[in-house]
Parts: C-alpha cells; sequence; structure tokens
C-alpha cells in the first residue's frame, strides 16, 4: 500500500476549482520536492507539476501545486471536460530510499 | 522529443523469468537517472527501481528487491529489467521513465499465469 493517500474521487462542473489533497510524512513529502502526473484514461501518465510548484514546458497554469509540512495538494482551475482523468502525487522517501506514489486521485467533470 | 520504447513482455508462468529493455533516442541517455514504474491493471502507480546515469547508485521497491536486477547499456542507449521469480502480483503494465522531466514511455505488459 502506498505511503501517500489521496481522495479516491473529485469532481466538479466545468469551470469550477478542484483541489485534491496529498498526506505524506516527514521522510518523503516533509523532506523531498513533490511532483504530480495526470493519466488519461488508456494512456501514460504525464509530469504536471514539478518540484513542488512549477510547470514543465506546454501545462496550462490552471494546474498549480503547494505544498505544507508533509502535505501537498493540487488545484485545478477552470475545470475542463478533457481533465478528467486519475492524478497522482509522488515524492522520493528517504527511509524507504525509494520514490512513492500517491493512491490516485480520479477526477470527474460533471 | 524523448523516445522510450519498451519491449520484452509477455505471458510467464509463476516462478519465470523475463527481461524488459528499454530503448532511449533523442536525449542524451547517460545523463540521466531511469526509473521503471508499474501499475497492475486497474491499479494505481508503483515505482519498482531506478539507476543513475552511470549505474553506480541503484535502489529498488522492497517488494521486488532480491528478484529484480535494473541495469543499463549506455553504449546501447538501453535500461533493462531482468526479472526473476516471478509472481501473479507482479502482473502489471511496466514503464520505463527518464528522471528528472518524467518522461514515459507506452509500457510493455508482463502477465504472471500458469
Amino acid at each position: 500500500q502506498s505511503v501517500l493517500t489521496q481522495p479516491p474521487s473529485a469532481s466538479g462542473t466545468p469551470g469550477q476549482r478542484v483541489t485534491i489533497s496529498c498526506s505524506g510524512s516527514r521522510p518523503n513529502i516533509g523532506n523531498n520536492p513533490v511532483n504530480w502526473y495526470r493519466q488519461l484514461p488508456g494512456t501514460a501518465p504525464k509530469l504536471l507539476i514539478y518540484s513542488n510548484n512549477q510547470w514543465p514546458s506546454g501545462v496550462p497554469d490552471r494546474f498549480s501545486g503547494s505544498k505544507s509540512g508533509t502535505s501537498a495538494s493540487l488545484a485545478i482551475s477552470g475545470l475542463q471536460s478533457e481533465d478528467e482523468a486519475d492524478y497522482y502525487c509522488a515524492a522520493w522517501d528517504d527511509s524507504l530510499n525509494g520514490y512513492v506514489f500517491g493512491t490516485g486521485t480520479k477526477v470527474t467533470v460533471l | 522529443e524523448v523516445q522510450l520504447v519498451e519491449s520484452g513482455g509477455g505471458l510467464i508462468q509463476p516462478g519465470g523469468s523475463l527481461r524488459l529493455s528499454c530503448a532511449a533516442s533523442k536525449f542524451t541517455f547517460s545523463s540521466y537517472w531511469m526509473h521503471w514504474v508499474r501499475q497492475a491493471p486497474g491499479e494505481g502507480l508503483v515505482w519498482v527501481s531506478n539507476i543513475n546515469g552511470d549505474g553506480s547508485k541503484i535502489y529498488y521497491a522492497d517488494s521486488v528487491k532480491g528478484r529484480f536486477t535494473i541495469s543499463r547499456d549506455n553504449a546501447k542507449n538501453t535500461l533493462y529489467l531482468q526479472m526473476n521469480s516471478l509472481r501473479a502480483e507482479d502482473s502489471a503494465l511496466y514503464y520505463c521513465v527518464r528522471g528528472g522531466t518524467w518522461d514515459w514511455g507506452q509500457g510493455t505488459l508482463v502477465t504472471v499465469s500458469s
């Protein structure tokens, strides 16, 4: 089981803002930067946010990340139908000496 | 654009072995950490292993330690995952991922079943 906990689902109507939480502990989120990934149905994951709040090239600023202590969050503003996907947080874990992914959150656009 | 093409997956009996390969192109392969990440059908992402650019640093998830071996051939721009003593719970889509920028391949499917 994952050491990073996310809500299993989140939803909103087009244009709304949705926030996804990611709860960890000191060895992972507390000590290391958090990345966020988006996985559209039937496709490979794609990096959405890196180093807590940085955007890779091509990612719109509708997506924003933040971190406080041992938790992180991803916000999606101006929700669009194409945002329906699974979202994962992840970070290196100093105790496990490994990379850990969150449990994943399925976002539904109502 | 970074290209990562996995191969080597297939149907294998429990206790068997497989070697996955990941052919990398359009970037300086030896400069990057590389990872293997797997995803069982309908399940979440699970990190398996990573290796640094010259192969001197390697880490494994506890679930595969002692059974899987990651390696790389920088002359061939290829990443490998040798999987031994395979179990049903190892069945998954295995992704090759470039570290840092986290670029993902399309994955190769491993099914462990009798």
